[in-house]
């Protein structure tokens, strides 16, 4: 069983391209986040969905997009890449949302 | 809102030494409450948990009990090894259905020195 797995694991993208973060998981959970994680921040919760169909903003939303077409794929996109997106992207999944959360092993990724 | 507060760090201690990293936090109600640890280049994984107060979660020799009277989950480690070093997360759950995910503290480095 893979759990989640995260593409691709890095990146170094020129600024204003567009970037989709890949992530799928394999154990059916119901919600699912992406996070991502500067250094002294912590993680901030980019985006969630609940259950598959349904998508909601989290801290810092802005840039980033997400969709949840079935219960395994959230991919993350960033239309225009800008060099403040420069972390580590962190795709994670839950049963539900209050249950605790499974983590993929991340992206790094550099816009220049 | 709800909010994780962790120690800040690094701590650094020596090999076989106690540990103890301090959280708070600050809910309506009574939440889960988690441990996770994040090794050098790795995601996070869940070392402990506890969903009710006066539960300790325990894992590979850590501990952290659930105190509802001071809002704490504070981790324990009798004896630390070099292996152990690594970011340490609280972190609590989200208390109804219009919540969105758990909430995390900002992390503690522990650092042990052999």
């Amino acid at each position: 069983i893979a759990g989640i797995t995260q593409a691709p694991t890095s990146q170094i993208l020129a600024a204003g391209r567009r970037m989709t973060l890949r992530c799928t998981q394999d154990m059916r959970h119901n919600a699912m986040y992406w996070y991502r994680q500067d250094l002294g921040l912590g993680l901030r919760l980019i985006h969630y969905s609940n259950t598959a169909g349904t998508t909601g903003k989290g801290e810092v939303p802005d840039g980033y997009s997400v969709s949840r077409a079935n219960t395994d794929d959230f991919p993350l996109t960033l239309a225009s890449a800008v060099p403040s997106q420069t972390s580590v992207y962190f795709c994670a999944s839950s049963l539900d949302s209050n249950t605790e959360a499974f983590f993929g092993q991340g992206t790094r990724l550099t816009v220049v | 809102g709800d909010s994780v507060t962790q120690m800040e760090g690094p701590v650094t201690l020596s090999e076989e030494a106690f540990l103890t990293i301090n959280c708070t936090y600050t809910a309506t109600g009574y939440p889960s409450l988690f441990w996770y640890v994040q090794y050098p280049g790795e995601g996070l994984q869940l070392l402990l948990k506890a969903t009710k107060a006066d539960d300790k979660g325990s894992n590979k020799g850590f501990e952290a009990t659930y105190r509802k009277e001071t809002t704490s989950f504070h981790l324990e480690k009798g004896s630390v090894q070099v292996s152990d070093s690594a970011v340490y997360f609280c972190a609590l759950s989200p208390l109804d259905t219009g919540r969105r995910a758990l909430t995390f503290g900002s992390g503690t480095r522990l650092q042990v020195q052999p």
